[in-house]
């Protein structure tokens, strides 16, 4: 079974802070993907990684970054928090390097909350 | 902006009825469809691809393309109180076809 994990389930931080959001998929994926998710507005892609230190811009980059050092990790950062940042964020991946065909296996999500 | 458009409902079936689910893309180009149910304080999951037009068929769930008109549909037959879930659609997000664009999702209420 294709097994995703988020570092968090919950987390609280301050405005101006910086967050780091983290995942690991256990199963060779090349492509990773964080979205987040608010009521409303659906499932949104902020940045996806089609392999190791590579990253192409989703539909709301701004006010992110990623980093993927190894294969199996890939890192959403908040530079700085704001609150309207408060969000749920979920991280997928899927197996091969091009085609939408593949299916994206998601992780159980982060629900952050800037205060 | 490549978009995916869905009712976001709520869809009220009663038990062992037909839900049908719509969902419209603005891209022609596109090529493959997902349809991904989320139940609530879950993550999403993958119940049916497509990638021709026409009908695909896995257990209750239909799915259906027709490019030309640029819809996809999802019909899920005798609709069961464990079918309530929210449904996305998506599409591809991009050239490569390596990221998808998902609608905002319709609720699905299947009352007993």
């Amino acid at each position: 079974d294709v097994k995703v994990t988020q570092s968090s389930r919950y987390l609280v931080k301050r405005t101006g802070e910086k967050v780091f959001l983290e995942c690991v998929q256990d199963m060779d994926h090349e492509n990773m993907f964080w979205y987040r998710q608010d009521p409303g507005l659906g499932l949104r892609l902020i940045y996806f990684s089609y392999d190791v230190k590579m990253k192409e811009k989703g539909d709301i980059p701004e006010g992110y970054s990623v980093s993927r050092e190894k294969k199996e990790r890939f890192s959403l950062i908040l530079e700085s928090a704001s609150t309207n940042q408060t969000s749920m964020y979920l991280c997928a991946s899927s197996l091969f390097g091009t085609g939408a065909r593949d299916t994206q296996y998601f992780g159980p999500g982060t629900r952050l909350t800037v205060l | 902006q490549k978009e995916v458009e869905q009712n976001s409902g709520p869809l009220s079936v009663p038990e062992g009825a037909i839900a049908s689910l719509n969902c419209t893309y603005s891209d022609r180009g596109s090529q493959s469809f997902f349809w991904y149910r989320q139940y609530s304080g879950k993550s999403p999951e993958l119940i049916m691809s497509i990638y021709s037009n026409g009908d695909k068929e896995d257990g209750r769930f239909t799915a259906q393309l027709n490019k030309a008109s640029q819809y996809v549909s999802l019909l899920i037959r005798d609709s069961q109180p464990s079918d309530s879930a929210t449904y996305l659609c998506a599409g591809e997000g991009n050239q490569a076809g390596t990221a998808l664009i998902f609608g905002k999702g319709t609720t699905l209420s299947v009352s007993s």
